[in-house]
């Protein structure tokens, strides 16, 4: 069964210049997040969404960071003007439980898409 | 504001021997603790979790305990493998708004360990 995938896996790209990351999550799963790890702060949540529905997006950093999900099976992740401070890695993640009964263990990461903006 | 904090971003230890990873909290309405492994170029993956009702949850070598009064719990490994070099992210899941869970990671720790 085919796990997180996200695309790219590395993206360099100018400051200035839009990114685009993307993410399938596992099939049947209906809950998706976006997570972003740097050194200083771990892994930070960014988004999450519920059946394409965008449930939480506090972690969102700032208006260039918006996230997508036009259906169950796709979501993505833009950042537009890119910074330098925008490195790191961005992970992708599905759950098929995250209402009551989760205990944590049931959220699936990709592999990540490694940014780099200079 | 990390409301999950581990103060160790690395830790060295001979194979064979214990692995003692930390891990210390602030928010009281954590419900569930749980403790991801990483590999480099991986996605982290779900290693034990423990109830914030219980106090040692124990799954072959790794062992998690948790002391609520302290706010503080830790990963015990052992015998130590060399297979277990990774990152060691700490995180806590509490209730959100509209009945959601939210869970909150910490900056991890790198373990090493050495044959």
């Amino acid at each position: 069964d085919a796990g997180v995938i996200q695309s790219p896996r590395h993206e360099v790209t100018e400051m200035g210049q839009e990114v685009t990351l993307r993410c399938k999550p596992i099939s049947g799963h209906d809950y998706l997040f976006w997570y972003r790890q740097t050194m200083m702060r771990g892994l930070e949540l960014l988004i999450y969404f519920n059946n394409n529905v965008p449930i939480d997006d506090s972690g969102m950093p700032e208006d260039r960071f918006s996230a997508k999900m036009p259906n169950a099976s796709f979501s993505t992740l833009k950042i537009q003007p890119s910074e330098p401070r925008d490195s790191a890695v961005y992970f992708c993640a599905s759950s098929p439980l995250y209402g009551a009964g989760f205990s944590g263990n049931t959220i699936y990461f990709g592999e990540g898409s490694w940014l780099t903006v200079v | 504001d990390q409301q999950v904090k581990q103060n160790s971003p690395s830790l060295s230890v001979q194979e064979g021997r214990i692995s003692i990873l930390n891990c210390d909290y602030t928010n009281s309405m954590f419900d569930y603790f749980l403790w991801y492994k990483k590999y480099p170029a991986e996605g982290p993956t779900f290693l034990i979790s423990i109830s914030s009702i219980k106090d040692k949850n124990e799954d072959g070598r790794f062992t998690v305990f948790l002391n609520k009064s302290a706010k503080h719990l830790s990963l015990h490994i052992v015998p130590s493998q060399p297979g277990d070099s990774a990152v060691y992210f700490c995180a806590a899941s509490a209730r959100g708004s509209g009945g959601y869970q939210k869970v909150t990671f910490g900056t991890g720790t790198k373990l090493q360990v050495i044959p």
